[in-house]
């Protein structure tokens, strides 16, 4: 299984804002994924982040909101700009396992947005 | 879009009671995996089910996936303070390779 530190673990944040997320992966991954759950809910994809190639968005998620660099295969970063008190969340990264295609998550970045 | 219905939202157990959370979707899916998400923690793999009908165990846990394959189960037999957390299903969908998540069912063990 892969083991990924997500920095910062939580934060709290002043409106306008931003913030970068870091995700570091103990062995090279192709695809790594991050998601934002919001209090109490599931976990919505954010984007697909795939080293040397700019990131894929999920529809309601741009670029501009939440910038992603893949610089090499084990790390990752998310930032969430201009934020709000609505993004306050949960924000995850996540990689593909190598077994029956199972996720495995980081610790998650708990971010409160006053 | 596609979604996967997941019931209850909560459920309310005295320790050492069943527990059963349920999946469905209206169109086939190509496999579904379960997670469990602990209080203040993250979404842990527990198990994928692939073949119409298959059930799998893992101690005290029993997961089933429907001979359709458009519904799934998670049943856990005498609940104890350690199962306590969200359960998640995800599938993939035979139409597309994107995982979809089941809004998690909290399992709440009375005091």
């Amino acid at each position: 299984s892969a083991v990924i530190s997500q920095k910062p673990s939580r934060d709290i944040c002043q409106r306008g804002t931003s913030l970068t997320i870091q995700c570091q992966v103990d062995s090279q991954v192709t695809m790594m994924f991050w998601y934002r759950q919001q209090p109490g809910q599931s976990l919505t994809l954010i984007a697909t982040a795939n080293q040397g190639s700019e990131a894929t968005y999920e529809s309601g998620f741009v670029i501009d909101k939440f910038p992603i660099s893949r610089p090499n295969l084990t790390f990752s970063t998310l930032t969430v700009s201009n934020m709000s008190p609505e993004d306050s969340s949960i924000y995850l990264c996540s990689v593909p396992g190598q077994g029956v295609g199972e996720l495995f998550f980081g610790e998650g970045s708990r971010l409160t947005v006053l | 879009g596609q979604q996967v219905m997941q019931i209850p939202q909560y459920q309310h157990v005295q320790e050492g009671e069943d527990f059963t959370t349920y999946c469905n979707s209206s169109t086939t899916l190509s496999n579904i995996q379960w997670y469990k998400q602990r209080p203040g923690g993250h979404p842990v793999f527990l198990i994928q089910l692939v073949k119409s009908g298959e059930v799998k165990k893992q101690k005290r846990l029993t997961f089933q996936f429907g001979e359709a394959k458009k519904n799934s189960s998670l049943h856990i037999t005498a609940t104890q303070t350690t199962d306590v957390g969200t359960y998640f299903c995800a599938a993939y969908m035979d139409s597309n390779y994107q995982l979809i998540w089941g809004a998690g069912t909290k399992l709440i063990i009375k005091p």
